[in-house]
């Protein structure tokens, strides 16, 4: 089976400045996250989607960050307006089962570097 | 609140070598803990989930124990390649938050 897309894979910007980050799941997966890892740290939850509904968004910083996944497939994440500090590795994951006890698949994911 | 340590930060073997991964976590109420894979610059790859239920989980040349009262899971490597040579990641998928909780990692390099 495919697995989790992103793009894209590296994105530079400057801070101020606006960036989406997108991801499509594996077909049949209901459930989709999104990480953030910042450089020698391990990967902290922004958002949990279950279909197009949003069940966790505890830690996103949504004075900046924004996120949706319409038709409950494919998702979309922005910042606007980005900070230095946003510079990270940005994880799409998806689950089959919401609980996600099935495991779940990253993609390959996007760095973005804010300067 | 759940904590994730993985010892040690890095690790450099001579190729061939069998090698042991550590991770801990406070809380035992755990659903299953994940093993993964990273390279440089891209996503991370599953290596192993081994479930509350289960001890231990094989692949190829990988193993996972778990023993949940004490918190604990290792990877062991056997007969460590080049290639081998990643950050590894566990994760524990947290009972009381529903959330996977990740550690900082172990550095692995094998030295050819």
């Amino acid at each position: 089976e495919a697995g989790v897309a992103q793009s894209p894979r590296y994105k530079i910007i400057e801070k101020r400045q606006s960036v989406a980050f997108w991801c499509n799941p594996i077909s049949g997966h209901a459930t989709l996250y999104w990480y953030q890892q910042i450089l020698g740290q391990g990967p902290k939850l922004l958002i949990q989607f279950q279909n197009n509904g949003v069940v966790d968004d505890s830690q996103l910083p949504k004075d900046r960050f924004s996120a949706e996944r319409l038709k409950g497939v494919d998702s979309t994440l922005k910042i606007q307006p980005a900070k230095l500090e946003d510079s990270a590795v940005y994880l799409c994951a998806s689950s089959l089962s919401s609980s996600g006890d099935d495991g779940y698949t990253f993609g390959s994911g996007t760095r973005l570097t804010v300067v | 609140k759940q904590e994730v340590t993985q010892i040690p930060a890095a690790l450099s073997v001579p190729e061939g070598e069998n090698l042991v991964l550590n991770c801990s976590f406070t809380d035992s109420a755990i659903y299953n803990l994940q093993w993964f894979r990273q390279d440089p610059g891209k996503g991370l790859t599953s290596l192993l989930l081994i479930q509350s239920s289960q001890r231990e989980q094989t692949s190829g040349r990988l193993n996972a124990s778990l023993d949940k009262s004490s918190g604990r899971s290792t990877l062991y490597i056997a007969a460590s390649q080049p290639g081998d040579s990643a950050t590894y990641l566990c994760a524990v998928k947290d009972g009381a938050t529903n959330k996977l909780i990740f550690g900082t990692g172990t550095l692995l390099a094998v030295q050819p």
